[in-house]
């Protein structure tokens, strides 16, 4: 079973430009995950949607930070315009369900954003 | 306000030198806790899934146990190969947001 895939690995841009990253998500899975990771914490989550629709973006910063998932499959997550805070690693997870008994998330290799 | 601290943040053990992981928690009603295992450069992967207190699940080297306020993560005679940070997670009732904490840093000697 292929696992979770995250695009790209590595981006290294300037204050203020605009970056995206892409996730595939296990297939049939129907929750998917956003989360940022600084480094020596524990990831935070972004947002989190069920099939195409949001369930969760109460930490997402929505004057910079944005989301979609088409067709309930791939999404992206973009940052625009980025500052220096922002550097972290972006995880992207998935699960089959939102009901408890399937809430074990799989887990993307992440993203990791420099902004200097 | 939904709390995990995990504690020590960094444990160093030699090769077999059994030792335990803490992760205490503040939520106003658990629907589970996770453990994850995460390696550099990685993403987290999962390990356990604890609903109620007094529940416990083993896997290998490693045992998780639950209380209404912590959990604990014991390794048994530990391996090199179980140096890893390991994260602990909490879902509460009413909600389907996943909490972590900011992990235990494990390393082992040989």
């Amino acid at each position: 079973e292929a696992g979770v895939a995250q695009s790209p690995r590595y981006k290294i841009i300037e204050k203020r430009q605009s970056v995206a990253f892409w996730c595939n998500p296990i297939s049939g899975h129907a929750t998917l995950y956003w989360y940022q990771q600084i480094l020596g914490q524990g990831p935070k989550l972004l947002i989190q949607f069920q099939n195409n629709g949001v369930v969760d973006d109460s930490q997402l910063p929505k004057d910079r930070f944005s989301a979609e998932r088409l067709k309930g499959v791939d999404s992206t997550l973009k940052i625009q315009p980025a500052k220096l805070e922002d550097s972290a690693v972006y995880l992207c997870a998935s699960s089959l369900g939102r009901d408890f008994s399937y809430n074990e998330q799989f887990f993307g290799p992440g993203t990791r954003l420099t902004v200097l | 306000e939904d709390q995990v601290t995990q504690s020590p943040e960094a444990l160093r053990l030699q090769e077999g030198e059994s030792s335990s992981l803490n992760c205490s928690y503040t939520v106003s009603g658990l629907r589970g806790l996770f453990w994850y295992r995460q390696d550099p450069g990685k993403g987290p992967e999962f390990l356990f899934t604890l609903y109620s207190a007094g529940e416990e699940k083993e896997k290998e080297r490693l045992k998780a146990t639950l209380t209404k306020k912590e959990s604990f993560l014991h390794i048994t005679a530990p391996k090199p190969e179980d140096s890893a940070t390991y994260l602990c997670a909490v879902q509460r009732t009413g909600g389907f947001k996943t909490i972590f904490g900011a992990g235990t840093r494990l390393f082992v000697k040989a």
